[in-house]
C-alpha cells in the first residue's frame, strides 16, 4: 500500500529563514502526493500537491517536488513568515489517511 | 460553495451525556470521513463512508461511539455516553474519488470543516 514518514517536530525558525520539512513515500505505482496545513483553530486544507513523478507543486511560495529517485516530496520555502505557523501534514492520495500528529512549525519575528 | 459545515462548533457537556455531531459534506462529494485530534494522539481517522456506505470503521474507539450516513448530505458521530478523555476536536471531511474500467481508484484531496470542540466534564 502507499504510506508516508513525515519529519518529526516541532520546528521553529526566524522569519526569512529557509525552511524544508522532510517526506519520504512507499507506494505501488507512483499515485499522487499532498501536503496539507492546519492553521490555529481551524481544520485541515490543502497547501499544495503533485500528480506524478518529477511534478513540482506549488503554492503560497511553498515548493514540494515529487522525486521519483529518492522517494521523497520534502517541502521548502525560501523565506518564511510569522504567519506560516501552522501544522503540516504530509498525505498520500488514499482514503484511509494516517495523518497523525504532522510536523508543528513555529516562526519566530 | 459553502464547504464542509459542522455543527455545533463548541459542546460542553457532563460525562455520561449522548452527544451528537453533525456533518454536511460538500455537495457532490462521494466520500465523508470523521476524524478527532488531541495533542497527544494527532488526528486519527474513525471511520469513513463511500457513497453512504461504511467502509472502515476500525478507528472508532469502542461502542460508545457510533456514525451513520443517512443520505449523501448528511452524517452524524454520535458518543453515548460520554467520557471526559473523549474530549477533543471532531473533524468531518469530504471528498470526490472515482473507480475507473480497469479497477483503478482516483482519489482527490479532503476538504475539512472546522471542527467541533468537544468538552466533557
Amino acid at each position: 500500500g502507499n504510506s508516508v514518514t513525515q519529519m518529526e517536530g516541532p520546528v521553529t525558525l526566524s522569519e526569512e529563514a529557509f525552511l524544508t520539512i522532510n517526506c519520504t513515500y512507499t507506494a505501488t505505482g507512483y499515485p499522487s502526493l499532498f501536503w496539507y496545513v492546519q492553521y490555529p483553530g481551524e481544520g485541515l486544507q490543502l497547501l499544495l500537491k503533485a500528480t506524478k513523478a518529477d511534478d513540482k507543486g506549488s503554492n503560497k511560495g511553498f515548493e514540494a517536488t515529487y522525486r521519483k529517485e529518492t522517494t521523497s516530496f520534502h517541502l521548502e520555502k525560501g523565506s518564511v513568515q510569522v504567519s506560516d505557523s501552522a501544522v503540516y501534514f504530509c498525505a498520500p492520495p488514499r482514503p484511509k489517511i494516517i495523518f497523525g500528529k504532522g510536523t508543528r512549525l513555529h516562526i519566530l519575528p | 460553495d459553502a464547504g464542509v459545515i459542522q455543527s455545533p462548533r463548541h459542546e460542553v457537556t457532563e460525562m455520561g451525556q449522548e452527544v451528537t455531531l453533525r456533518c454536511k459534506p460538500i455537495s457532490g462529494h462521494n466520500s465523508l470521513f470523521w476524524y478527532r485530534q488531541t495533542m497527544m494522539r494527532g488526528l486519527e481517522l474513525l471511520i469513513y463512508f463511500n457513497n453512504n456506505v461504511p467502509i472502515d470503521d476500525s478507528g472508532m474507539p469502542e461502542d460508545r461511539f457510533s456514525a451513520k450516513m443517512p443520505n449523501a448530505s448528511f452524517s452524524t458521530l454520535k458518543i453515548q455516553p460520554s467520557e471526559p478523555r473523549d474530549s477533543a476536536v471532531y473533524f468531518c471531511a469530504s471528498s470526490w474519488g472515482r473507480a475507473g474500467l480497469a479497477g483503478e481508484k482516483t482519489y482527490n484531496e479532503q476538504f475539512f470543516g472546522p471542527g467541533t470542540r468537544l468538552t466533557v466534564l
